[in-house]
C-alpha cells in the first residue's frame, strides 16, 4: 500500500519560472492538503482540496500560487514567476475523509524548491 | 499570540533518559491533538493522537491533554538515539465545515548515544 508520493523531490529553479509540485495521495484517500516548510518554522497550511473542488485557500498567497487537484491524476501546486522567498519544502498530505483528528493526515516526504 | 507554541529547542538528552516535549495553545476549540515526528528532510509522520483531555500510552510514549491549560505534552521514556528528529504537535476542532489541523513550530531532540 504506497503512501503519499511527491515529485520531484528536489526541484531547482531560476527565478521568473515556473514551478510543479505534484502528489499522488494515498490509494483510497480523496482529500488533499498542501503545506509550506521554512528553515526553523512549523508547517504552514496553504490549500485544501478534494477531487476538482478546492475548499479552503486561505493559506495560499494571493498572486503567483494556485493548486488543482482533477478528478484524473495527481493534485498540482503550481507557482508562477518564482522568487528567492518561494524557495522551501513543500508537503503535501492526504486522508481518507475531511481532516478531523481521527482521520489523520499522512505525509508525503515533500518537494525542496530552490530558487536560484 | 500565536495560535500554537512550542520550544523550538534544540534539546540534547543522553540515551536513556526521560523526554518531555510541550506545546501550549489558546483556541479552546481545539478537541484533537496529535504528535508528529519528522525526521531530516523527510515528511512528517504521525506518532500518537488524542481527543480531549487526558492520557494516551503506546510503547515508549506517553501524550497528555490538559484542556483547562491548554497545555500538551508528549513524553519519551527510555530515549534512543533513533528518536532524534523534530517532533511538531498539532491540533484540530470544529471550525467552519472542516477541522483544519494546526502545527506548532516543532521541538528539534537529539538524544546522545
Amino acid at each position: 500500500n504506497a503512501g503519499v508520493m511527491q515529485n520531484p523531490r528536489h526541484l531547482v529553479r531560476r527565478r521568473g519560472q515556473e514551478a510543479r509540485l505534484r502528489c499522488s495521495p494515498m490509494k483510497g484517500h480523496s482529500h488533499v492538503y498542501w503545506y509550506r516548510q521554512l528553515p526553523e518554522e512549523g508547517l504552514k497550511f496553504m490549500v485544501y482540496l478534494q477531487k476538482e473542488n478546492i475548499i479552503d485557500e486561505s493559506g495560499m498567497p494571493k498572486e503567483r500560487f494556485s493548486a488543482e487537484f482533477p478528478k484524473e491524476g495527481p493534485s498540482i501546486l503550481r507557482i508562477q514567476q518564482v522568487v528567492r522567498g518561494d524557495s522551501a519544502a513543500y508537503f503535501c498530505a492526504s486522508s481518507p475523509r475531511r481532516g478531523q483528528g481521527t482521520d489523520t493526515q499522512y505525509f508525503g516526504p515533500g518537494t525542496r524548491l530552490t530558487v536560484l | 499570540q500565536k495560535e500554537v507554541e512550542q520550544d523550538p529547542g534544540p534539546l540534547s538528552v543522553p540515551e536513556g533518559a526521560i523526554v518531555s516535549l510541550n506545546c501550549t495553545y489558546s483556541n479552546s476549540a481545539f478537541q484533537y491533538f496529535m504528535w508528529y515526528r519528522q525526521y531530516s528532510r523527510k515528511g512528517p509522520e504521525l506518532l500518537m493522537y488524542t481527543y480531549s483531555s487526558g492520557n494516551k500510552e503506546d510503547g515508549r510514549f506517553t501524550a497528555q491533554v490538559d484542556k483547562s491549560s491548554k497545555y500538551i505534552s508528549l513524553f519519551i521514556r527510555d530515549s534512543q538515539p533513533s528518536d532524534s528528529a523534530t517532533y511538531l504537535c498539532a491540533m484540530s476542532g470544529v471550525e467552519t465545515s472542516y477541522d483544519k489541523v494546526i502545527f506548532g513550530p516543532g521541538t528539534s531532540l537529539s538524544v546522545i548515544p
